[in-house]
C-alpha cells in the first residue's frame, strides 16, 4: 500500500461543477504539497500547506494534520483545469517527497 | 517558465546506445532531483543532489548515471537500458531547506526500443 492515497482515481465532470480530489497519507509529514502535471508532462506546483487552508483562485486547499487527510477544490471548473493532479508529502526531516498516484481530472464543456 | 529546463524533450534510443539527458535550473536553487514517472505509477525518486553531492540514490539500476557539476546542472547518462526503462523523466530543483517546494522541468520522455 502507497503512503500516500489519492481518490478519486479518475474524475470526469461537466464545466462549472464544484471538484473535490482527496489525499490520505499514513507517516508523519512536515508539509503537504498539490501539484498540476498537463497532458505535456509538464508539472507544476500548486499549492505547498503544512496546516489550515490556502486558495489561490479557483483554488482551494486543505489539511488537517490529525486526520491526514488532504482535500483539493476547483470551483467553477473549466475544460483548461483538465490535468493530472498529485498530492505529494515530505516526510518529517527529509528531503524528498512521496508522491500519490494522482487523479485524472476531466472538464467537459 | 518554470526555471527549470530539459533537454532533449523526446529521446528514441536502441538497448545499446549511450544517451545523455540533461537538466538546468535559472532559480538559484542548491538541490536537483532526477524522477521517473511511469505510465499509471506514482512519481519515483530516483536521485537527490544537494550542494553538488549525491545525498540519496533509490537502489536504481547502474545503467543510470547521475552527474552534478554544478549548483545549476544536472546529468543523467544513459547506457544499455531496456524498454522497461521507458517514461517520463523529470528534473526537479529546489532549496535545500525541507520546507521549501520543488520546481520540475517538463521532462523528457524516453522510449527504449
Amino acid at each position: 500500500k502507497n503512503e500516500v492515497e489519492q481518490s478519486p482515481q479518475n474524475l470526469t465532470a461537466q464545466e462549472g461543477e464544484f471538484i473535490t480530489i482527496n489525499c490520505s497519507y499514513s507517516v508523519g509529514i512536515s508539509a503537504l504539497h498539490w501539484l498540476q502535471q498537463h497532458p505535456g508532462g509538464g508539472i507544476v506546483s500548486l499549492f505547498m500547506l503544512s496546516s489550515g487552508k490556502k486558495k489561490h483562485g479557483r483554488l482551494i486547499a486543505t489539511i488537517n494534520i490529525q486526520e491526514k487527510h488532504s482535500s483539493l477544490h476547483i470551483t467553477a471548473s473549466h475544460p483548461r483545469d483538465s490535468a493530472v493532479y498529485i498530492c505529494a508529502v515530505r516526510t518529517q526531516g527529509a528531503q524528498k517527497l512521496v508522491f500519490g498516484q494522482g487523479t485524472r481530472l476531466t472538464i467537459n464543456p | 517558465e518554470t526555471g527549470v529546463t530539459q533537454t532533449p524533450r523526446h529521446l528514441v534510443m536502441g538497448m545499446t546506445n549511450k544517451k545523455s539527458l540533461k537538466c538546468e535550473q535559472h532559480l538559484g536553487h542548491n538541490a536537483m532531483y532526477w524522477y521517473k514517472q511511469s505510465a499509471k505509477k506514482p512519481l519515483e525518486l530516483m536521485f537527490v543532489y544537494s550542494l553538488e553531492e549525491r545525498v540519496e540514490n533509490n537502489s536504481v539500476p547502474s545503467r543510470f548515471s547521475p552527474e552534478c557539476p554544478n549548483s545549476s546542472h544536472l546529468f543523467l547518462h544513459l547506457h544499455t537500458l531496456q524498454p522497461e526503462d521507458s517514461a517520463l523523466y523529470l528534473c526537479a530543483s529546489s532549496h535545500r531547506d525541507t520546507h521549501n517546494e520543488q520546481f520540475f522541468g517538463p521532462g523528457t520522455r524516453l522510449t527504449v526500443l
